[in-house]
């Protein structure tokens, strides 16, 4: 059973399209998290929700939106895709308790390409 | 802020000598260490942690890492490589009571038979 979840797991799109990538996970985990790697292989945070509250928004475009249905999805829209946009993007969730010491389990991660 | 520095980009090292991959990392008060490795094509999998107590923490695949506060290093170690130990390292850093882990930018080691 796979743990960390994400669809679709390749992407490509062109300028100025509207997708979005889901994520789920199993293993009954009450944070969940968006990451970005870029080409060189720098990883990033950009949002995590806690209960489906959001606790971490970093600075990133507002062309980025995260929703959280539940505590065991969350799901990622972009809005107005750019080049700059290309990237592989990691859900990652950890378990319940103090954030810190929990460590945090990743997706296989989803493989956008915009042209 | 916190930050993770890995000072090396790459680290090659020949099949079945000792392996060491260089973390250090800056944050207030005391720190949560992490190291992840990533596979190609993969997401990051979870290695070992330091959050208290023993200064050297052992870990998956006969890693381990030593804490040193005084240098605020925490390196990763393995006595052996295996081949199947290349991929790319990622050591990182959080304080306490936050979700915000700050990752290194990775060091790709390479074992080389």
């Amino acid at each position: 059973d796979t743990a960390v979840s994400q669809t679709p797991k390749y992407l490509v799109t062109q300028m100025g399209n509207d997708k979005s990538i889901k994520c789920e996970q199993n293993l009954g985990h009450d944070t969940m998290y968006w990451y970005k790697q870029d080409s060189k292989k720098f990883l990033k945070i950009m949002f995590s929700y806690n209960n489906k509250e959001l606790i971490i928004n970093e600075t990133v475009p507002n062309r980025f939106s995260p929703k959280s249905p539940d505590k065991a999805h969350l799901n990622l829209h972009i809005n107005s895709l750019e080049l700059g946009d290309s990237a592989v993007y990691f859900c990652a969730s950890s378990p319940p308790g103090t954030g810190s010491y929990n460590e945090q389990f990743f997706g296989p991660g989803t493989r956008l390409t915009v042209l | 802020a916190q930050s993770v520095a890995q000072p090396e980009d790459q680290v090659n090292v020949a099949e079945g000598n000792p392996l060491t991959v260089k973390c250090t990392y800056s944050v207030s008060g005391n720190p949560y260490l992490f190291w992840y490795v990533q596979y190609p094509n993969r997401g990051l999998q979870f290695l070992l942690k330091y959050i208290t107590g023993d200064n050297l923490v052992k870990g998956s695949y006969g890693f381990e890492a030593e804490f040193n506060k005084s240098q605020t290093s925490f390196h990763l170690k393995k006595p052996s490589a295996l081949v199947s130990d290349s991929a790319l390292y990622f050591c990182a850093v959080t304080g306490a009571g936050s979700y915000q882990l700050t990752f290194g930018k990775g060091t790709k080691l390479s074992v080389i038979p």
